[in-house]
């Protein structure tokens, strides 16, 4: 069965310090893979998506995220975090021949010291 | 343009009542897909509607129900309701097609029951 495995429940960074946040999925085809992030009694938004081709996605918010096939994973990276970044990330995998199905990880909480 | 709008923002409700919980997605978008996200976890799949059909359907009871309108809003409904439904329920739009896995959440209704 198809899974996603965010290993970290909690990581704090300090500002301007840069972030990674990993990501591993269980699939047996090429996934489509997503990250999302979810503000304290917020919708999710969208950050960034990979569905084929050139593995370093690009997203909003200076984030941007690398398909590793060889790994199963997708991890999320930010360069310089700043303080709004706080949040809860999650990442989620699409299952192909099911439109519209996505399986989130549990997430990762992001915390931010100045 | 206005995102995926959802309503009531938040509901108490008793145990054994039924709800109604209502989504409109972003102009445009012809699918909407409803999840459950209990406290501390990430959103679980319960259904994908697309053009008025039901196209997926995740592992939740039968007391789980929706549909969509010809303006492509959508409802979803629980009955007998438990105390383990308790959760955020989130809907979110996309276009359709293999489209239908990039999907654009709403702010979610927090239902509460007692």
């Amino acid at each position: 069965a198809q899974s996603v495995t965010q290993p970290d429940i909690h990581i704090t960074v300090s500002e301007g310090a840069s972030l990674e946040l990993r990501c591993n999925y269980s699939y047996g085809a090429t996934p489509y893979l997503f990250w999302y992030v979810q503000s304290p009694g917020q919708g999710l938004q969208l950050l960034l998506k990979y569905f084929s081709g050139d593995t370093l996605v690009q997203g909003i918010k200076g984030f941007e995220a690398e398909f590793k096939r060889s790994q199963s994973s997708f991890n999320l990276r930010k360069p310089s975090v700043h303080w709004s970044d706080a949040a809860e990330y999650f990442c989620a995998v699409g299952v192909r021949g099911s439109q519209g199905n996505l399986i989130f990880g549990k997430g990762t909480k992001l915390s931010v010291k100045p | 343009d206005a995102g995926v709008t959802q309503s009531p923002t938040h509901l108490i409700k008793t145990r054994g009542q039924h709800v109604t919980l209502r989504c409109s997605p972003i102009s445009g978008h012809k699918s909407v897909s409803w999840y459950q996200q209990v406290l501390g976890q990430g959103p679980q799949f319960i259904f994908q509607y697309y053009e008025k059909e039901e196209r997926g359907r995740g592992n939740f009871p039968d007391r789980f129900s929706a549909r969509q309108f010809p303006n492509y809003s959508s409802e979803l409904n629980v009955n007998a309701l438990l105390l383990g439904d308790s959760a955020l329920y989130l809907c979110a739009s996309s276009l359709g097609g293999l489209l239908s896995y990039e999907q654009y959440f709403g702010p979610g209704t927090r239902l509460t029951v007692t």
